[in-house]
């Protein structure tokens, strides 16, 4: 099984600011790694699928990047509406999802 | 314009059963793999079953394997999953979710529904 390891848990950022998350795969998954977002009390969002494409309204400012075993998931100016949770995804063998990483507001 | 509206839930017992039902319209539903994912309270996603559009094959998360059962009826575009045998650890929201195409993300999710499983 594929274990995904995203860091940092929290990410403590203030409106405006870049943010950068990192999910790291156990073994090679190639280019097949999503991210998704949530929101309390709502159903998870797709935001990139294959690394680095953007879903269907996803906004430009989130990018996603890596292969292999690294990837990054980029918020180039936090808006107030992108405070949430994001958690990667991988289907290598069977759908395994990261832990998550909580983007708060300083 | 895609829908997922999810039904069933609620308060099980220890070893008791539910049904948790995901009616989907806005796509041709017999050709999308399918899927349920749960979240613990406070707790992050997790993947629990899967079933192939067009062939129909299932795949289950091995804590659930042999006490759930994944289904659908194409001819009512629902997808279905049967609980048995629940545990306490199996309390949480359950979301269905529609794969972009088969072996692809999820692009489209149902609003959650929650089974607590306490006596």
């Amino acid at each position: 099984e594929t274990v995904l390891t995203q860091s940092p848990a929290t990410l403590s950022l203030s409106p405006g600011e870049r943010a950068t998350l990192s999910c790291r795969a156990s073994q090679s998954i190639s280019n097949s790694l999503a991210w998704y977002q949530q929101k309390p009390g709502q159903a998870p969002r797709l935001l990139i699928y294959d690394a680095s494409n953007r879903a269907t309204g996803i906004p430009a400012r989130f990018s996603g990047s890596g292969s292999g075993t690294d990837f990054t998931l980029t918020i180039s100016s936090l808006e107030p509406e992108d405070f949430a949770f994001y958690y990667c995804q991988q289907r290598s063998d069977w759908w395994t999802f990261g832990q998550g990483t909580k983007v708060e507001v300083k | 314009e895609v829908q997922l509206l999810q039904s069933g839930g609620g308060l099980a017992q220890p070893g008791g059963s539910l049904r948790l039902s995901c009616a989907a319209s806005g796509f041709t539903f017999s050709t999308y793999g399918m899927n349920w994912v749960r979240q613990a309270p406070g707790k992050g996603l997790q993947w629990v079953s899967a079933i192939g559009g067009g062939d129909g094959r299932t795949f289950y998360e091995d804590s659930v394997k042999g006490r759930f059962t994944i289904s659908s009826d194409n001819s009512k575009n629902t997808l279905f999953l049967q609980m048995n045998s629940l545990r306490a650890e199996d309390t949480a929201i359950y979301y269905c979710a529609k794969e972009m195409s088969n072996g692809r993300p999820f692009d489209s999710w149902g609003q959650g529904t929650l089974v607590t499983v306490s006596s």
